[in-house]
C-alpha cells in the first residue's frame, strides 16, 4: 500500500481565516480522495482530486469552501476557506490502490480546531 | 444512494473474549465490503474486506462474513486484546464510484485486561 503523508497534523485556526492541507503520495496515483470526519462522526468524502482537471465535488460540497489542486500524480492539497467553528474536523487524504485489490487507504490527517 | 447502519456504537468486552460488530447495507448493487480500525489520533486502517462473490474471509484473529440476500455484513474478533480498543468502521462501495465508499457510523470497542 501507498504512504500517505499530510500537513499539518494538527492546527488551531481562528474564525474567518483559511488553512491549506498538502498530501503527499510516495507512488503515482491515480486517484486521490478527500474525506472529512467530524468530531465523534463517520467520514464523509468531500471530493476527488483530479490530475489536470477541477475536483469533482460531493452534494454538500463546494469549489468556494474547499479548494483543491491537484498538480501531479503524488501531490495534493485542499484549502479550507473562511473557516468557522462548525469545519472543526479531521480532514483525510485518501488513495485507491493499484492492481485488483482495489482498497482504499488513508493518511493519519490533519486535524483542525477551529476558534 | 447507499446507506450503511452499524451496530453496536459502543462495545466492551473482557480480554480474550469475542466482539461481534453488524453492519447493514441498502443497495444491492454494492460488492466491496471494507473494514477500517481507527486508533485515537491516527487515520483509519484497512484492516479487512470482503466481496460480493465471497461469504466469508478469515485473517488470523478477524474475520468478515457476508449474507448478500440480507443485505449484512459482520465483523468478527476473538481472543480480544487490549491493543484491539478502537474505533472499528465498516463501508460499502457501489462498484462505480471509485474512491467513495460508504461508511457506518462507527463502534468504539474496548477491551478490558
Amino acid at each position: 500500500s501507498a504512504v500517505i503523508s499530510q500537513k499539518p497534523s494538527r492546527d488551531i485556526c481562528q474564525r474567518g481565516t483559511s488553512l491549506t492541507i498538502q498530501c503527499q503520495v510516495d507512488s503515482q496515483v491515480t486517484m486521490m480522495f478527500w474525506y472529512r470526519q467530524q468530531p465523534g462522526q463517520s467520514l464523509t468524502l468531500i471530493a476527488t482530486a483530479n490530475q489536470g482537471s477541477e475536483a469533482t465535488y460531493e452534494s454538500g460540497f463546494v469549489i468556494d469552501k474547499f479548494p483543491i489542486s491537484r498538480p501531479n500524480l503524488t501531490f495534493s492539497t485542499l484549502t479550507v476557506s473562511n473557516m468557522s467553528p462548525e469545519d472543526s474536523s479531521i480532514y483525510l487524504c485518501s488513495v485507491w490502490g493499484t492492481g485488483d485489490a482495489g482498497e482504499l487507504f488513508f493518511g493519519e490527517g490533519s486535524r483542525l480546531t477551529v476558534l | 444512494g447507499e446507506n450503511v447502519e452499524q451496530h453496536p456504537s459502543t462495545l466492551s468486552v473482557q480480554e480474550g473474549d469475542s466482539a461481534v460488530i453488524k453492519c447493514t447495507y441498502s443497495d444491492s448493487a454494492s460488492n466491496y465490503f471494507p473494514w477500517y480500525k481507527q486508533e485515537l489520533g491516527k487515520g483509519p486502517q484497512l484492516i479487512i474486506d470482503i466481496r460480493s462473490n465471497v461469504g466469508e474471509k478469515k485473517d488470523q484473529r478477524i474475520a468478515v462474513t457476508l449474507n448478500k440476500t440480507a443485505k449484512h455484513f459482520s465483523l468478527h474478533i476473538t481472543e480480544t486484546q487490549p491493543e484491539d480498543s478502537a474505533v472499528y468502521f465498516c463501508a460499502a462501495f457501489d462498484g462505480t464510484s471509485y474512491g467513495k465508499l460508504t461508511f457506518g457510523q462507527g463502534t468504539i470497542l474496548t477491551v478490558h485486561p
